[in-house]
C-alpha cells in the first residue's frame, strides 16, 4: 500500500528558528514529490521534486529529495510568523492514475 | 484572473440530500481533480478528470459522482449524503503532469 508518512505532526518554535520538516514515502512508481503549505484554505504550491539530490531554493524556504532513502526534507530558516501554517508533502505516481498521495501534514506554529 | 473557484464555500445537508459542488478553472488546464481533507486524514483523491468527457475514480470515490462535460468546469455530485461525508472538499487543476496542481479555497460540507 502506497504511503507518505510526515514528522513531526506539529511543532511550535520562536521567530529567527530554523525548522526542518520531514517526510518519508513508501510508493510504487514514484515520479516526483510536492509540498505544499495551506493556511485557511486552499493548498499552495512550494516546490517539486523529481532528482536525488538538487536543492530547490525559494527565499527562506528549502527542499531536497534522497530517492534511495525515500525521503524529504523541507527547511525554514529564519521562521517569521507568517509562516505558521500546516505544511503537506505528497507523491505523485508515475502510474496512469494522475494523482498525489498526501501525508497528513505538520502543522508549524511560530510564536513572536 | 480567478484560477480555481469552488461554490458553494459552506453547505449543511441532512441526511439523504444530494447536492453539487461546482469547480472551475479559468486557467485552460487539462487536469481536474476533487479532494476531501479529513483531520488526521490527509488530503484523499474521489475523483480525477484527464480532459474534457473524461473521468476516472480515486482512491475514495464511493458515494459519489462527477462530470467534465466543458474542460473548465469539474461537477462533483453527491446522490444521498451521510454523515460520513462531512468533510472540506478541494478541487484542483493542473496544466499536465510536470506541474504544481492549482488548488480552490475548498467547501465545507456537513451532513446532519
Amino acid at each position: 500500500e502506497d504511503k507518505v508518512v510526515q514528522s513531526p505532526l506539529s511543532l511550535v518554535v520562536h521567530e529567527g528558528d530554523t525548522v526542518t520538516l520531514n517526510c518519508s514515502y513508501e510508493v510504487t512508481n514514484f515520479r516526483s514529490l510536492l509540498w505544499y503549505k495551506q493556511e485557511k484554505k486552499a493548498p499552495t504550491f512550494l516546490f517539486m521534486l523529481t532528482s536525488s539530490g538538487i536543492e530547490k531554493k525559494s527565499g527562506r524556504l528549502s527542499s531536497i529529495l534522497d530517492k534511495k532513502e525515500l525521503f524529504s526534507i523541507l527547511n525554514i530558516t529564519a521562521t517569521q510568523t507568517g509562516d505558521s501554517a500546516v505544511y503537506l508533502c505528497a507523491v505523485e505516481l508515475q502510474t496512469g492514475a494522475n494523482n498525489l498521495f498526501f501525508g497528513t501534514g505538520t502543522r508549524l506554529t511560530v510564536i513572536p | 484572473n480567478a484560477g480555481v473557484t469552488q461554490t458553494p464555500k459552506f453547505r449543511v445537508l441532512k441526511t439523504g440530500q444530494s447536492m453539487t459542488l461546482l469547480c472551475a478553472q479559468d486557467m485552460n488546464h487539462e487536469y481536474m481533480y476533487w479532494y476531501r481533507q479529513d483531520p488526521g486524514m490527509g488530503l484523499r483523491l474521489i475523483h480525477y478528470s484527464v480532459g474534457e468527457g473524461t473521468t476516472a475514480k480515486g482512491e475514495v470515490p464511493d458515494g459519489y459522482n462527477v462530470s467534465r462535460l466543458k474542460k473548465q468546469n469539474f461537477l462533483l455530485g453527491l446522490e444521498s449524503a451521510a454523515p460520513s461525508q462531512t468533510s472540506v472538499y478541494f478541487c484542483a487543476s493542473s496544466f499536465d503532469r510536470s506541474y504544481g496542481y492549482t488548488f480552490g479555497s475548498g467547501t465545507r460540507l456537513t451532513v446532519v
